[in-house]
């Protein structure tokens, strides 16, 4: 069965810092998705990032980047110079192409405290 | 272009009463998911449904719960003699196909049982 983990429970860091979050993910399936999702305090959930299980670049968003790595199956995220409004907790989530649809297993999330 | 809508925002109920919550996916998506965060965990998948089926329901609990999702209108998460336990964010999500394409989240239904 697939599983996410989350080591983290909560990282605090002052701004500027860079915060790495880790993601390691287990799955049968030889095809199967990952996303990132930020939770801010408001409680929505915000869509980061999706990707395949084929493409293994790393990837950079502004001050967001993601490390695919499928030999230790992990899915790292570090926020580059945090700034306060990247606080939230942010969730891992794997979908395995095998499942029905479009289900989502999410890790239990790392909560991410930048203070001025 | 509104996004996937939840509604109520917040609900409390008394121990014992009904709770129903209602999603209205994105318009042009047909797939519906169905998600539970207790308090300080992450999200948990509940059921998956298409127009008038129910596809996977493996996360639903066995007694009390159950969903559906109409040919017209919202789909509804219904649960029945609701007790503390209940309490959480639910969360529907939707996406325009089956396919393992990003699924877009609703902000969340807060159920407060009292």
């Amino acid at each position: 069965a697939q599983k996410v983990t989350q080591a983290q429970t909560e990282i605090s860091v002052v701004e500027k810092e860079d915060v790495t979050l880790d993601c390691v993910y287990e799955t049968r399936d030889t095809t199967y998705y990952l996303f990132w999702y930020k939770q801010p305090p408001s409680g929505e959930l915000v869509f980061l990032i999706r990707r395949n299980s084929f493409d293994e670049q790393n990837e950079i968003s502004g001050r967001y980047s993601w490390n695919f790595q499928k030999s230790t199956s992990s899915f790292n995220f570090t926020i580059t110079a945090s700034q306060v409004v990247d606080s939230a907790v942010y969730f891992c989530a794997l979908s395995e192409a095998q499942a029905a649809g479009n289900k989502l297993t999410f890790g239990g999330g790392t909560r991410v405290l930048v203070k001025p | 272009n509104a996004g996937v809508m939840q509604n109520p925002r917040h609900l409390v109920r008394r121990r014992g009463q009904e709770a129903r919550l209602r999603c209205s996916p994105m318009k042009g998506h047909s797939h519906v998911y169905w998600y539970r965060q207790l308090p300080e965990e992450g999200l948990k998948f509940m059921v998956y449904l298409q127009k008038e089926n129910i596809i996977d329901e493996s996360g639903m609990p066995k007694e009390r719960f159950s969903a559906e999702f109409p040919k017209e209108g919202p789909s509804i998460l219904r649960i029945q003699q609701v007790v503390r336990g209940d309490s959480a964010a639910y969360f529907c999500a939707s996406s325009p196909t089956e396919l393992n394409t990003e699924a877009f989240f609703g902000q969340g239904t807060r159920l407060t049982v009292v």
